[in-house]
């Protein structure tokens, strides 16, 4: 079982470059979210999708744009990176609501300079 | 708004010994609690969870009980292996939202000796 799939598993931007993380989930979860981690700050929402064309902001959006065109894929998008980005992404995966749990991809290390 | 506190590392133990790390929130519902495990180079992996009051949630020797009356999710090993060495997570899923809205506490890393 593939799980939850993010690529690249490294990336160096230069400030001001665009980039899109990608995620890939195969069980057929309605539930996505990209998370950012941290140290010292442990992992912080960006933005959640409870579905196919729906995508709500998290704890830190600013600078980040999401969609979700099908249940499978969850591509997080910088239009414009700065050093502050510079951390280890993770996008996770639900079924749905209170006690399920959330898988987690293997996470993409990014490094702004 | 929700908030999760947890004791903060490293915690370093000698294999055989005794752990506790301490988790307590603040929730303005009734959530659900969770202990995650993050092994170096990896992605975050479920260890346990509760969902209500009273719960105790175990796996691979480790053990946390909901507390409501102290809003605390402690988690417990009686013998620690140095396998165990990773950074761990308490979290937790407000029951009005979705479960991808988990709410983490900033992380211990336990490190254990031979």
């Amino acid at each position: 079982n593939a799980g939850v799939t993010q690529t690249p598993k490294f990336q160096v931007l230069k400030t001001g470059q665009s980039m899109t993380l990608q995620c890939a989930q195969d069980m057929n979860h309605e539930y996505m979210s990209w998370y950012r981690q941290d140290p010292g700050m442990g992992l912080r929402l960006i933005h959640y999708s409870v579905g196919a064309g729906i995508t709500d902001q998290g704890e830190v959006p600013n600078g980040y744009n999401v969609s979700r065109s099908t249940t499978e894929d969850f591509p997080l998008r910088l239009l414009s990176a700065a050093p502050s980005q510079t951390s280890v992404y993770f996008c996770a995966s639900s079924l749905g609501t209170g006690g399920t749990e959330a898988f987690f991809g293997q996470g993409t290390r990014l490094t702004v300079v | 708004g929700n908030s999760v506190t947890q004791m903060e590392g490293p915690v370093t133990l000698s294999e055989e010994a005794f752990l506790t790390i301490n988790c307590t929130y603040t929730a303005t519902g009734y959530p659900s609690l969770f202990w995650y495990v993050q092994y170096p180079g990896e992605g975050l992996q479920l260890l346990l969870k509760a969902t209500k009051a009273d719960d105790k949630g175990s796996n691979k020797g480790f053990e946390a009980t909901y507390r409501k009356e102290t809003t605390s999710f402690h988690l417990e090993k009686g013998s620690v292996q140095v396998s165990d060495s990773a950074v761990y997570f308490c979290a937790l899923s407000d029951r009005t939202g979705t479960a991808s809205k988990l709410t983490f506490g900033t992380g211990t890393r336990l490190q254990v000796t031979l």
